[in-house]
């Protein structure tokens, strides 16, 4: 059971360039989401999905797109990276069942550099 | 809207004291809960603990427990005799009520001096 898988684990990049974080999890959750942090702004939630083909926006959505094709991946682009969007991105999956059980797990992080 | 504050940005300790972060929360949601997650040097996110709204017990997990008080809007963390390998930062949370999206405080970085 791998959990939650992040990829890469690193990456630079150029302003103005694109690309995609992916996330995936084996653990058959409803419910993903990104976060980033950054240095003394603790984590910040920037899109969420409470199921395949659903998604919204969290507190710093601006400059990132999600789409969730399955239940397995939540994919984060970014169309045009800026240096402000240097930072640790989680991904995280969760579910909440009546009753009570419940599960919400992070991903190892990405951390991304912007020059 | 909810807000999570960790007011103590950075707490040096020698080994073996005890030690308290604090955690004080906003919400208007009568249904919530919140969590401690611990992330040391190595960068990941590791769950201490969730507690739900409706349960104000305190609980002890060997040398960590918890003050969870509503009347206060607070949810402290203690470390007992603390130990060089609890030096990390932690986040206290907030969910909304679906448990779902969580919101973090800034976190408190802890040092444990051998």
């Amino acid at each position: 059971n791998a959990g939650v898988t992040q990829t890469p684990k690193f990456q630079v990049l150029k302003t103005g360039q694109s690309m995609t974080l992916q996330c995936a999890q084996d653990m058959n959750h409803e419910y993903m989401s990104w976060y980033r942090q950054d240095p003394g702004m603790g984590l910040r939630l920037i899109h969420y999905s409470v199921g395949a083909g659903i998604t919204d926006q969290g507190e710093v959505p601006n400059g990132y797109n999600v789409s969730r094709s399955t239940t397995e991946d939540f994919p984060l682009r970014l169309l045009s990276a800026a240096p402000s969007q240097t930072s640790v991105y989680f991904c995280a999956s969760s579910y909440h069942r009546q009753g009570g059980s419940y599960g919400y797990t992070f991903g190892s992080g990405t951390r991304l550099t912007v020059v | 809207a909810q807000k999570v504050t960790q007011a103590q940005t950075e707490i040096s300790v020698v080994e073996k004291e005890d030690v308290t972060l604090d955690c004080v929360y906003e919400t208007r949601d009568t249904t919530y809960y919140l969590f401690w997650y611990k992330q040391p040097p190595s960068g990941e996110l590791v769950f201490l603990i969730r507690r739900n709204s409706f349960d104000e017990q305190n609980e002890i997990s060997g040398r960590y427990s918890w003050n969870f008080q509503k009347s206060t809007s607070s949810f402290n963390f203690t470390i007992t005799a603390s130990q060089v390998v609890d030096s990390a930062v932690y986040f206290c949370a907030l969910s909304d009520p679906g448990a779902n999206n969580l919101f973090f405080g800034t976190g408190t970085r802890l040092t444990v001096i051998p």
